[in-house]
């Protein structure tokens, strides 16, 4: 299985802050990494597929690049909104494994 | 506009079953792949099974081979998932998610997830 890992496993900051969340792939994917967004009791929402591409209705101030085995994730300028845990996910074989987590709080 | 909605899910004792559905509305769900995935209380997400968009493969976790099964209705637009011998570490929100067709595919599987439902809980407890 192809194992993910996310860095931090939290972060705490401020509205307008640029903010920056990797994800390691244990294995080369390519650029078939994926990320969501997830509010406390709500379903995840998939933000970038394929490591940079956006997903339809998503702001632009949301990120992705990398491949291979490194990626990103960046928000340009945090809003109110964007307070949430964010996972990355593999989309190369199966299983399709997530990573741990990243959650996002205000300082 | 895309709609998913689960449901069956309830408190249930260990080694018992359960099935789940999802009822599918808003896109020719014949045409997707459909996955579960389920999530722990306080947890990250768990890839739970998929299933391709005619039910000729299916894929699973490790963690639920040879007791949870996966199948679909594709003329009721309603995915399902069988859970059998169930244990205290199932205990989760199961979400039922479209397969977006994005990215690296095969045997009709693509595992980028689109669009999700809103969870049902499944709560394994004697």
């Amino acid at each position: 299985d192809i194992q993910m890992t996310q860095s931090p496993s939290s972060l705490s900051a401020s509205v307008g802050d640029r903010v920056t969340i990797t994800c390691r792939a244990s294995q080369s994917i390519s650029s078939y990494l994926n990320w969501y967004q997830q509010k406390p009791g709500k379903a995840p929402k998939l933000l970038i597929y394929a490591a940079s591409s956006l997903q339809s209705g998503v702001p632009s101030r949301f990120s992705g690049s990398g491949s291979g085995t490194d990626f990103t994730l960046t928000i340009s300028s945090l809003q109110p909104e964007d307070f949430a845990t964010y996972y990355c996910q593999q989309s190369y074989s199966t299983p399709p494994l997530f990573g741990q987590g990243t959650r996002l709080e205000i300082k | 506009q895309v709609q998913l909605v689960e449901s069956g899910g309830g408190v249930v004792q260990p080694g018992r079953s359960l099935r789940l559905s999802c009822a599918a509305s808003g896109f020719t769900f014949s045409s997707y792949a459909m996955h579960w995935v389920r999530q722990a209380p306080g947890k990250g997400l768990e890839w739970v099974a998929v299933i391709s968009y005619d039910g000729s493969n299916k894929y699973y976790a490790d963690s639920v081979k040879g007791r949870f099964t996966i199948s679909r209705d594709n003329s009721k637009n309603t995915l399902y998932l069988q859970m059998n011998s169930l244990r205290a570490e199932d205990t989760a929100v199961y979400y039922c998610a479209r397969d977006a067709r994005l990215g690296y595919c095969t045997n009709g599987v693509c595992y980028t997830l689109d669009y999700w439902g809103q969870g049902t809980l499944v709560t394994v407890s004697s």
